[in-house]
């Protein structure tokens, strides 16, 4: 059974930093495109970060580019999300996502963890 | 960047009726359209792949169509258990995006 677990998450001040852990098993990690996707408070949801299966390759909107960083470790399974220079727009929800297909950026989103809430907030 | 427009923002049905969600494309993005139902307090769930493309375990009263800019979520008999939120999104060009979403309620 395909599981992601998020942890990390909490209250920060704007312009500080938080990382973001997510825990997969059930699935060969290496295998897959993995992302970052948010849902803010009572909204809709926002992807964030995208990560090819070697890490090589990474992906971001404008919305996060250059203040959050993507990564993963395959041998842990592990998929990172770096957030520096946070902002209150930033308070959300965070799930951990795969992509369907092996090897494939393109593909929707399978599985999702349970979320991980991330508040922004002096 | 692609924006996603969905119709309606909310709609109201009486259990057992058939409904339409749309979800219209700024630019077209071919079949590389999906659907996502989320249900409160709980993470989304790809509902339909590729515009059209069932999922496993997914009923089969959800249906979906559409190509190019336009695209339809057909939910044929609805139950109280489809009360959610549906959200398309595009996975044709970065960045990613996601419709603003439509909340299906029941009467």
């Amino acid at each position: 059974e395909v599981q992601l677990v998020e942890s990390g998450g909490g209250l920060v001040q704007p312009g500080r930093s938080l990382k973001l852990s997510c825990a997969a098993s059930g699935f060969t990690f290496s295998n897959y495109y993995m992302a970052w996707v948010r849902q803010a408070p009572k909204k809709g949801l926002e992807w964030v970060a995208t990560i090819s299966t070697s890490g090589s390759r990474t992906y971001y909107p404008d919305s996060v580019k250059g203040r959050f960083t993507i990564s993963r470790d395959n041998a842990k399974s592990s998929l990172y999300l770096q957030m520096n220079s946070l902002k209150s727009e930033d308070t959300a929800t965070y799930y951990c996502a795969r992509h369907e297909e092996k090897n494939y950026g393109g593909s929707p989103f399978a599985y999702w963890g349970q979320g991980t809430l991330v508040t922004v907030s002096s | 960047d692609i924006v996603l427009t969905q119709s309606p923002t909310t709609l109201s049905v009486t259990p057992g009726e058939t409904v339409s969600l749309s979800c219209r494309a700024s630019h077209s993005i071919g079949t590389n359209l999906h659907w996502y139902q989320q249900k409160t307090n709980e993470s989304p769930r790809l509902l339909i792949k590729y515009a059209s493309q069932s999922i496993s375990g997914i009923p089969s009263r959800f249906s979906a169509s559409g190509s190019g800019t336009d695209f339809t979520l057909n939910i044929n008999n609805v139950e109280f258990d489809d009360v959610s939120s549906y959200f398309c999104q595009q996975t044709q060009s970065w960045p990613y995006t996601f419709g603003a979403g439509t909340k299906l309620e029941l009467k």
